[in-house]
């Protein structure tokens, strides 16, 4: 069966702090892997990865992916409060459209 | 707003009653994704439609779970004879089917609380 393995859980750090976050997965014909972000409401869409050692960046974020190891992580440099949020990786397979997602990792950025 | 639509937005009702969600996904998206979230939890898989089709639905999903995208436009979500363990959020989420995959773009959700 499909799955998608996040750590840490949780993670507490202070403004201008790097972290990295991990994203492994086992999944039968992998097309791609995707990162959000959650608030409190809709999870909005961060990376979609598909080829391995090329990084995605997106201002302070960048996200790589490793298709021989099965693992993503993200990174956010220099953190700010408004990066609190649960993140979360999701895997596509060949098979269908939906996304399998994993419990997620709690980031919590303090002042 | 051109975003994902989802009603209601909270919903309380008692044990054994039926409800009824609905999602109004991004108008060019032909396909539309129903999920299940509780706390602590990645979203859950539940089902989802291409255009009118409903191509794949979990096998963990209830008999008292129904999903319907008459018009391949919006889609209902019905939960018959709720219990408490339904009490969760219902994220509803759309995309384009395109080589190659595309992002899906998530509504704010419906909370259930069933007491």
């Amino acid at each position: 069966e499909d799955k998608v393995v996040q750590s840490p859980l949780s993670l507490v750090v202070h403004e201008g702090d790097t972290v990295t976050l991990n994203c492994s997965y086992e999944v039968t014909n992998f097309r791609s892997l995707l990162w959000y972000k959650q608030e409190k409401k809709a999870p909005t869409f961060l990376f979609m990865l598909t080829s391995s050692g090329i990084e995605k960046k997106s201002g302070r974020l960048s996200s790589i992916l490793d298709k021989k190891e099965l693992f993503s992580i993200l990174n956010i440099t220099a953190t700010q409060t408004g990066d609190s949020a649960i993140y979360l990786c999701a895997v596509v397979n060949n098979q269908g459209g939906k996304l399998i997602f994993g419990q997620g990792t709690e980031l919590s950025v303090k002042p | 707003d051109t975003g994902v639509s989802q009603d209601p937005r909270h919903k309380i009702t008692k044990r054994g009653q039926n409800v009824t969600f609905r999602c109004d996904p991004i108008s060019e998206h032909n396909r539309l994704y129903w999920y299940r979230q509780t706390l602590g939890q990645g979203p859950e898989f539940l089902t989802y439609f291409q255009n009118e089709a409903q191509l794949e639905k979990s096998r963990l999903l209830s008999d008292r779970f129904s999903a319907e995208r008459p018009k391949g436009s919006f889609s209902t979500l019905e939960i018959q004879r709720t219990e408490q363990g339904d009490s969760a959020m219902y994220l509803c989420a759309s995309s384009l089917a395109v080589t190659g995959g595309s992002p899906l773009h998530f509504g704010n959700g419906t909370r259930l609380t069933v007491t």
